[in-house]
Order: structure tokens, then C-alpha cells, then sequence
């Protein structure tokens, strides 16, 4: 029963490139978010998708950030013409729909995140 | 917006000893508080969550207590061990009705020595 996957474990990139990063969520969750973790800060929550359909995107950057979960596939983070600042550790979570939950609650399974470097 | 504060002073402890950590938060209080364990370089570890209508939850070593009057999480560690040692994060989920999204702290570094 494999975790939440995320590739590439790591990602260099120059400025002006582009960076796409991979998520699969765990067998049988159908909710995918995805958090941005810059060094020595906390995660910040940037989107939350169920399949084919973004459902919060107010973390996101409004340029240059897009992500989608399409109906096959993994869900993807979109980074175009990357800047420095665009440096951070991208963690991936998945949770199930209402009926699976621990107590109601949404908790979420991380993968092991892909750390982006632009340089 | 909802503010979350943990200390973010690493809590150094000798082996044996209760580990306390601290998560504060401001406005109006959540439907639960969740807490997780970080590792340097690896994806967050979900450890333990108590409701808004729960005073204590307990789970082995672990216990946490959740103070809706004083807008504060207690997570505490008993007979800590330095396998215990890393990056603890307390997180609030704000469900809004049509979605819930967890909003986390910055996290406590934990540093347990022999």
C-alpha cells in the first residue's frame, strides 16, 4: 500500500525555466493539496484539488503557479519561468472523502516532498 | 486571518523527561487541532488530533490537551526518548462547509539527549 508519491525527489532548475512536479496521492483519496515549506518557515497551504476540479487555490501566487488533478494521471504542480525565490521544499498531501476520515477530521498523508533550486 | 504561534526556540530535554510543546492560535477556534511530526527532509507524520469539544487525547507516550478558552494546544511527550527529536507541528483545520484545508504552525524543533 504505497504512500503519497512525489517526483522528483529534488529539481534544479535555472531562471526563466520551467519546473513541473509530480504528485500521487495515496490509493484510494481523492483529495490532493499541496504545501510550499521555505527553510525555517512553516508550510503554506497553496492548493486543494479533488479530480478535474480546483477547489481552493487561495495560496496560490496568481502568476506563474498553476496545478490540476486530471482524471488519470497524477496531480501536477505547474512552476513557470521559475525566479530564486521559487526555491523551497514542495510537499504533496492526500486525504479520502468525508466517509474515510479519522474522526471526521481531514488528515492529511504527506509524501516526501520535492525540493526545488533555482538557479 | 488565523494566526497559529509555536515556539520557534528549539526545546531542548534530557531523556526520560516530559517534553512540552505550545501552539496558540488567534480568532475564533477550529473543529479540531491536529498534530504532526517533521524529519529533516521527509513529509510531515500525522501523530494525533482532538476536537474542539475535547478537554485531553492520549495515544502511548503522547498526550494532547486543547484549551478553547485560552486558544492553546498542550502536546506533551512522556518518558521522551532521542528517537523523539524533531520538528513537531501543530495544525488547525478551518473547515469552511464546502471545504477543509489545514493551516499549520511554524513548529517546535524538539531535541532530546542521553
Amino acid at each position: 500500500n504505497a504512500g503519497v508519491m512525489q517526483n522528483p525527489r529534488h529539481l534544479v532548475r535555472r531562471r526563466g525555466q520551467e519546473a513541473r512536479l509530480r504528485c500521487s496521492p495515496m490509493k484510494g483519496h481523492s483529495h490532493v493539496y499541496w504545501y510550499r515549506q521555505l527553510p525555517e518557515e512553516g508550510l503554506k497551504f497553496m492548493v486543494y484539488l479533488q479530480k478535474e476540479n480546483i477547489i481552493d487555490e487561495s495560496g496560490m501566487p496568481k502568476e506563474r503557479f498553476s496545478a490540476e488533478f486530471p482524471k488519470e494521471g497524477p496531480s501536477i504542480l505547474r512552476i513557470q519561468q521559475v525566479v530564486r525565490g521559487d526555491s523551497a521544499a514542495y510537499f504533496c498531501a492526500s486525504s479520502p472523502a468525508g466517509a474515510g476520515r479519522i474522526s471526521g477530521a481531514n488528515v492529511l498523508t504527506f509524501g516526501a516532498g520535492s525540493r526545488l533550486t533555482v538557479l | 486571518s488565523q494566526k497559529i504561534e509555536q515556539n520557534s526556540e528549539a526545546l531542548n530535554i534530557q531523556e526520560g523527561k516530559t517534553a512540552t510543546l505550545t501552539c496558540n492560535y488567534t480568532n475564533y477556534s477550529p473543529a479540531y487541532l491536529q498534530w504532526y511530526r517533521q524529519d529533516p527532509g521527509r513529509g510531515p507524520v500525522f501523530l494525533l488530533l482532538i476536537r474542539e469539544n475535547e478537554k485531553e487525547k492520549r495515544k502511548e507516550r503522547l498526550k494532547v490537551t486543547f484549551d478553547t478558552t485560552l486558544k492553546q494546544s498542550l502536546f506533551h511527550i512522556t518518558a521522551s526518548q532521542p528517537a523523539d527529536s524533531a520538528t513537531y507541528l501543530c495544525a488547525l483545520d478551518m473547515y469552511s462547509g464546502t471545504a477543509s484545508k489545514l493551516t499549520f504552525g511554524t513548529g517546535t524543533r524538539l531535541q532530546v539527549t542521553l
